[in-house]
């Protein structure tokens, strides 16, 4: 079936440090990837997509490109903040041959990201 | 707009009970799923709605249903409680579209606590 690996945690950075949490999957075709951010006592937040290979996407900072050949989906961003402080999941979901997708998502297990002042 | 609203946010009930959550989609989202999380690890897939008719099922056993209304929203009900269900349960409303509806809006879900 389809599964979604990350990086095992936690991450715990220093303020404007290079952020990288690895992200792999395993799937029978071409899904949509994204990744979600959930911070404390809150539910989840979409943080970014990409929806075909070479795909970027961003927000806020953060960038996660869509590889095909490595089935991946990286995040990163450059300079971390206090506020970055979370849990990351990645995720992905398909669209049948209809185009029409069920909402769906298949989620990694998360990683917690500490980041101290 | 208001986002995805769930209700209650926090309720406490015992093995052997059922409990009743509830998910209010954004306005023109016709599609709900939920999901359930436990502490530690990602959610996990329950159910899909769209259009009042299911469209998909997780692994769940059958303590556990949904329905949606004619208005979208939607409730999750969970029946012969275990200690296993406690978790944070998130409900997610999406727009389906010809491309699929493959961009879901999370509540900040209803955490359930079993004793």
């Amino acid at each position: 079936g389809d599964s979604v690996t990350q990086m095992e945690g936690p991450v715990t950075l220093s303020e404007e440090a290079f952020l990288t949490i690895n992200c792999t999957y395993t799937a029978t075709g071409y899904p949509s990837l994204f990744w979600y951010v959930q911070y404390p006592g809150e539910g989840l937040q979409l943080l970014l997509k990409a929806t075909k290979a070479d795909d970027k996407g961003s927000n806020k900072g953060f960038e996660a490109t869509y590889r095909k050949e490595t089935t991946s989906f990286h995040l990163e961003k450059g300079s971390v903040q206090v506020s970055d402080s979370a849990v990351y999941f990645c995720a992905l979901i398909f669209t049948n041959a209809g185009g029409t997708s069920y909402g769906k998502l298949t989620f990694g297990q998360g990683t917690i990201l500490t980041v101290h002042p | 707009d208001a986002g995805v609203t769930q209700s209650p946010t926090h309720l406490i009930k015992t093995r052997g009970q059922q409990v009743t959550l509830r998910c209010s989609p954004i306005s023109g989202h016709k599609s709900v799923s939920w999901y359930q999380q436990v502490l530690g690890q990602g959610p996990q897939f329950i159910f899909q709605y769209y259009e009042k008719e299911e469209r998909g099922r997780g692994n769940f056993p059958d303590r556990f249903s949904a329905r949606q209304f004619p208005n979208y929203s939607s409730e999750l009900n969970v029946n012969a409680l275990l200690l296993g269900d406690s978790a944070l349960y998130l409900c997610a409303s999406s727009r389906q579209t010809p491309r699929g509806a493959n961009v879901l809006t999370f509540g900040a879900g209803s955490r359930l606590t079993v004793l």
